[in-house]
Parts: structure tokens; sequence; C-alpha cells
């Protein structure tokens, strides 16, 4: 079936370095990708999407990387700061319309 | 406030009690989601809503029927709760289908003696 895993289960960062949380999809015929970041005792809030007519898209602090070649997201965080410390999903649009969550990294920001 | 509430946030219950998880969204959202999450398995769909009345089955729907008789309603119905639907609950809900950002509510957690 399809599938959507993240790299690394954990990453710690220093305060001030810039993170990468990688992850890659299984089904090319996925046409959208979110990253979501979830907080402790919180509900995922969004961070950035891409269209997969896209290989980049930036956002504050934020950019994606869509490889659709080796079916491979990424989401760069600069400059990580105390309160980026969550648990980070990648997801990715079904071929059956429904959405398909990797299983999360948790990013720790050392002071 | 635009938002996504779910109710209950915590329940206790026992195996077989048919219970009910409401969400109810207020920006006329089209799309609605449930979501399960557990430990180690991240976020799994369980059922979603195009629209009123339209509902399809995600990644994880055994044991769970949902209804849309209202675009701002989406219920989570276990008919006969087993301890394995244990979980961490989340409704979301978007303008469009998948193709949009989701706004997830606060979480329900249920416990399923």
């Amino acid at each position: 079936g399809e599938s959507v895993g993240l790299h690394l289960p954990t990453l710690s960062v220093q305060e001030g370095d810039n993170s990468i949380i990688n992850c890659a999809y299984s089904n090319s015929a996925s046409d959208y990708f979110i990253w979501y970041k979830q907080e402790s005792g919180k509900g995922p809030q969004f961070i950035i999407d891409i269209r997969s007519n896209m290989d980049k898209r930036q956002g504050q602090r934020v950019t994606v990387l869509l490889n659709k070649t080796v079916k491979h997201l990424s989401l760069q965080i600069a400059a990580t700061q105390p309160g980026d410390s969550a648990v980070y999903f990648c997801v990715s649009g079904g071929s059956q319309g429904n959405l398909i969550f990797g299983k999360g990294t948790k990013l720790s920001v050392k002071p | 406030e635009a938002q996504v509430t779910q109710n209950p946030r915590y329940l206790i219950t026992v195996t077989g009690k048919k219970l009910t998880v409401t969400c109810s969204q207020n920006m006329n959202h089209e799309y609605m989601s449930w979501y399960r999450q557990d430990p180690g398995l991240g976020l799994r769909q369980i059922y979603y809503s195009m629209n009123v009345e339209v509902t399809d089955k995600g990644d994880v729907p055994e044991g769970y029927k949902v209804s849309r008789k209202e675009k701002r309603n989406f219920p989570l119905i276990l008919e006969s709760p087993s301890p394995n639907q244990t979980s961490l609950y989340f409704c979301a809900s978007s303008r469009a289908a998948f193709t949009d950002t989701q706004y997830f509510g606060p979480g329900t957690r249920l416990t399923v003696l």
C-alpha cells in the first residue's frame, strides 16, 4: 500500500543551527505534500505545503524541497529556535483522495 | 474565531458501550476527516468526507462509523468499542479535499477498558 516514511525518528540540533528533516513517499501519483508540526498535547499545525509541479517553496524560516524523481521531500528550518521543538510530520495526498501521514520526526533544540 | 471543536476531550469507557465523538467546524469547510494517533504509528486516517452526505473510508475504518448530515458536523461513532480503539483522535477540516490546508481539532483521548 501507499506509505510515507521519515528517515529519522529523532533529530537534535543546537539553537541557531539549521534543521533538515527528510521524508520519502511511495506513491508516484501523489501531487500534494504538506508538513505539519505537532507540539505536545496539541493537534497538528500546518507549516507549509507544496504541489508536485514545484520543487521548492519557501515560507518564513522554512523551506520545503520536493524531488519527484526519487520521491523525497525535505523540510528545512533556518536558525532553529527552542519553540521549534516538536514532532514534524510529512503528509502526501494519496491516490484515493485520502491523506497519508508519515510517522513523525521529533525535533529537539538544545539551548 | 475559526476553529475545529471536538467533544469530549477525554473519555474512559468500557468494551461494547456505544459512544459518539462530535466534531464541528465553523469555517464552512467542505472536507472533514477523522484520524487516530498511536505511538510509533503516527496519524492514520479513519474516514473522510468530501461534502455533505459523502463519506469514504481511510486507512483504518474498521470498527468506526461516521455521518455527514450537515456541513459543519462530522461525528465519529464507535458502535461497540474495543480496547484496541484506545487512542488519541483528531478531527480536521479544510476548504477542499486533500489539496488544501487542514485545520485540526484539539484531540479526544479515548480509553476503552
